[in-house]
């Protein structure tokens, strides 16, 4: 199976002030078409995940432009380029390419 | 828009079965999509535990971890899939969510709303 692990683990960020989150894949996500498939989900409070960005790149329909993923292989990172009160929560990411699925251990964010 | 509404109760006695609906609207449990069930622990995180899907016949993948007690089943008159697991035991405390899985972009684009499932005595 593929282990994720993400770093860092929690991350108090000022609002305005941007934010990464790196993930780390055990295995290379490339498909043979050439596609990255990392996914990045967020749990809001109470909420239960939703997607933010897919194949490592693509915002998911109705994510604020403000988050972005990027990487390859086995390294790949969400930036929030200025967080909002909004974002707090618990980022997770999650190597996509084959089953089982396993996502990463989480990355809590809040407001400072 | 696709919704999935969970349903099932919340309270299961050790070593029986663990059993949860979740009610498809705005898609068809028939469509190219994937039907999932994954749980959350404190202990585990998220944890996918398995799907169906339908390409001219049903398919089913497990996760290795509860493959020999699990089961996930469309029905296809009432526009549904649910999970049945056997044999719970205390770890199988958490939070259960159905979801939906986009097969050709690889990702997870709606949830139920969750369900925490006890197994206690």
């Amino acid at each position: 199976d593929i282990v994720t692990t993400q770093s860092p683990l929690s991350l108090s960020v000022t609002p305005g002030e941007p934010a990464s989150i790196s993930c780390r894949s055990s295995e290379n996500l490339l498909h043979t078409n050439g596609h990255y498939y990392l996914g990045w989900y967020l749990q809001k409070p109470g909420q239960s995940p939703q997607i933010l960005i897919y194949s490592a790149s693509n915002r998911a329909s109705g994510v604020p432009d403000r988050f972005s993923g990027s990487g390859s292989g086995t390294d790949f990172t969400l930036t929030i380029s200025r967080v909002e009160a909004e974002d707090v929560g618990v980022y997770y990411c999650m190597p996509a390419l084959k089953t089982p699925h396993t996502f990463g251990p989480g990355t809590k964010v809040d407001i400072k | 828009q696709v919704q999935l509404q969970q349903s099932g109760p919340g309270l299961v006695k050790p070593s029986q079965t663990l059993s949860l609906t979740c009610a498809i609207s705005g898609d068809s449990v028939s469509s190219d999509f994937a039907w999932n069930w994954i749980r959350q622990s404190p202990s585990r995180g998220l944890e996918w535990l398995g799907r169906t899907y339908y390409r001219s016949t049903w398919y089913n993948e497990y996760a290795v971890s509860v493959k020999s007690r699990i089961s996930v089943n469309p029905d296809t008159s009432k526009n549904h899939f649910s999970l049945q697991l056997n044999s719970v035991t205390p770890e199988d405390t958490a939070v259960y969510y159905c979801a939906r899985w986009h097969h050709y972009d690889r990702y997870f684009d709606s949830w139920g709303q969750g369900t925490l499932v006890t197994v206690s005595s």
